[in-house]
This record gives structure tokens, sequence and C-alpha cells, in this order.
């Protein structure tokens, strides 16, 4: 099916594992996104790619690594993770015209994420 | 950066009843989408509207871009629009990375 699909869904790992958050979208969307969920924080943006090889940090990066090698795929890396990083994760990804964003973001259904 | 306000933070409506959530923004945007965010936690797409009004069935919004403003009107409430209504905003070079305002729990009742 067509969409933007997210895994896992639920992970639950210790303190100073590393832990990767995959996405994975059918639409050819150039851009592409991960934000955090968290109580009395709303939603904040980690990471986000424009294109294939192409990512920028966001609101809240520390501790994250991301890479896009290609343009359906959008991993997220916690490489050593810890206590604060329990959250709930959205992908996103939107649409572009000559590389200019179209506007309406798509979001992947969540993966909750729980470090003890 | 960007700040982005929703009111009211909380909204308790009987089924039938209509309801105005109301975002206001702190600078120029040229990009502005409401979500809602279900029970379940899935975040869907209601409307991209940096600009004029749009209508959806029961839901209809309306962005004021030189006020800074931006409403959502939802008309004979449901039990199935209960969940978080966000409102998201873009500007400039890096429109397309949104700032997300608090949002409204709204809670439709039966």
């Amino acid at each position: 099916d067509a969409g933007i699909t997210q895994s896992p869904r639920y992970k639950i790992t210790e303190t100073g594992r590393q832990v990767t958050l995959m996405c994975h979208q059918t639409w050819s969307h150039s851009y592409m996104f991960w934000y955090r969920q968290d109580l009395g924080h709303g939603l904040r943006l980690i990471y986000y790619s424009a294109a294939a090889d192409i990512t920028d940090k966001g609101e809240v990066p520390d501790g994250y690594v991301v890479s896009r090698s290609k343009t359906e795929n959008f991993p997220l890396t916690l490489e050593s993770a810890t206590r604060s990083q329990t959250s709930v994760y959205f992908c996103a990804s939107s649409g572009s015209i000559g590389g200019l964003n179209t506007g309406e973001l798509f979001f992947g259904e969540g993966s909750r994420l729980t470090v003890l | 950066g960007i700040q982005v306000e929703q009111s009211p933070p909380d909204l308790i409506l009987q089924e039938g009843a209509n309801s105005t959530l109301r975002c206001n923004f702190s600078d120029s945007v040229n990009n502005l989408q409401w979500f809602h965010q279900n029970p379940w936690g899935q975040l869907i797409n209601l409307f991209y509207i940096p600009s004029g009004t749009k209508q959806n069935g029961r839901l209809s919004a309306t962005t004021v871009a030189t006020e800074r403003y931006s409403l959502l009107y939802i008309s004979s409430s449901q039990t199935t629009d209960s969940g978080v209504y966000f409102c998201a905003v873009g500007a400039g070079e890096y429109g397309n990375k949104l700032v997300f305002g608090a949002g409204t729990i709204l809670r439709v009742k039966s």
C-alpha cells in the first residue's frame, strides 16, 4: 500500500544502546522529517531532509543521527540512547515541485520508544 | 523563531455543537497547516492553508495572513472529532520546517 510507514512501532531499550527507527514512504516525496512528541512540549522537529543526501538539523537534533541514501527511506539513529529520549517519534513527508515544498505534510503512525 | 499560540487549550462539546479553534502566530508565514491527532495517536492533515478559506465537509479553515491568525471551524461536532488539533506554521526559505502549536484538546460528548 502507498503511504508512509514506520518501524518498529514499539521499542524498549536500555540506556547506552544504539537504536534505529526506520521510515519508508512510497510517494517519492522530496522532503522527509523526524519529529518527537512529548507531553508538555508538543511536536518538535529533530531532523529533516530536502532530498537524498541532503539533511539538516531541526530544533532538537542532539543525540540523533540521520541519513538519506535513497529518496524513500529516512532512518533515525539514537547512537547511545538516554532516558530523556523516551518519546513518540513521528516520521513525515511532503512533496515538492521544482525544489519548492508543495506544502501538505503526511505523518507515519509513530514509533513509541522507551529507554530504561 | 516563530511563536505559535493555540486557543482554547481545552474544549468540551456536546455532540451536534459548533466550535472555533484559533491559531495565532508571531511572524509572516508561507506555510500553515491544521492537523488532527485522534485518540489512537494518528496525525491527520486537515488543511494546508497559508491564506484564504477552505472547506472539507463539516470542517472549514480560514487564515488571515496579514493579521497573523487562522481559525478552524467544526460544525455539528461528532464524537469522532475528539482528539487534539494542532496548528503548524513555517516561514521564509525554510517554510517546510513547521513549528507546531501546543494544540487544542477537544472532547465531544454524546
